[in-house]
């Protein structure tokens, strides 16, 4: 079993550059959660999705944040243009889905270091 | 909103007992979780409690939960210079289609 798997694992760009984060999760994860870790805090959601569907979007700053799922495998978050708050770790989780009941487990991967200059 | 809150640090000797605590505020609270996270890499679950016990004891790991004082801890007996990384303690309200709120880490220094 691979985990969750992110790429790249680091991205230095410059401020109003596009990038991208491409997760795959684990074999059979129905749900996907793409969470936002600044420098000595916890994660936060940004969105997490049910299959191909987005169900929990509202952290997401839609004006320059994208995301999708289009198979309910393989995601991608986007962020154009960046700016230099965006500078964080990006991390990628997956957890079983509506079929199993009980406690929220979730497998995060390593996550994707973005740097803004 | 829910709100989860840690130390920062924690430092403790080689073969001590570490006791890393928590407090939430979400009263709604079902799940509250252990997460550890080593330098470079994603958060990993050591355990999980549900609300309504009070302890889980995994190997070296024993959790207290204090519903009343919505107060959580994570005693790590016996502890190795391994055991050194950072603990995030989070919670969630529903069974598995719910979000989880997590704290900001308690960074455990292990010293030999």
């Amino acid at each position: 079993e691979a985990g969750v798997v992110q790429s790249p694992r680091y991205k230095i760009i410059e401020k109003k550059q596009p990038v991208a984060f491409w997760c795959n999760p684990i074999s059979g994860h129905n749900t996907l959660y793409w969470y936002r870790q600044n420098l000595g805090q916890g994660p936060e959601l940004l969105i997490r999705y049910e299959n191909e569907e987005a169900v929990d979007d509202s952290q997401l700053p839609k004006d320059r944040f994208s995301a999708e799922r289009l198979k309910g495998v393989d995601s991608t978050l986007k962020i154009q243009p960046a700016e230099l708050g965006d500078s964080a770790v990006y991390l990628c989780a997956s957890s079983p889905g509506q079929v199993f009941s009980g406690a929220n487990v979730l497998t995060f991967g390593a996550g994707s270091r973005l740097t803004v200059l | 909103g829910e709100d989860v809150e840690q130390s920062l640090f924690l430092s403790v000797r080689e073969g001590d007992s570490s006791v890393i605590n928590c407090t939430y505020t979400d009263s709604s609270s079902t799940y509250l979780y252990w997460y550890k996270q080593e330098p470079g890499a994603g958060l990993q679950l050591l355990t999980y409690i549900f609300s309504n016990m009070d302890m889980k004891q995994d190997q070296r790991l024993t959790v207290l939960l204090n519903k009343k004082d919505k107060h959580l801890s994570l005693r790590i007996a016996d502890t190795q210079t391994g055991d050194s990384a950072i603990y995030f303690c989070a919670e969630s309200r529903n069974t598995n289609a719910g979000k989880s709120t997590f704290g900001d880490g308690t960074t455990l220094t292990v010293k030999p």
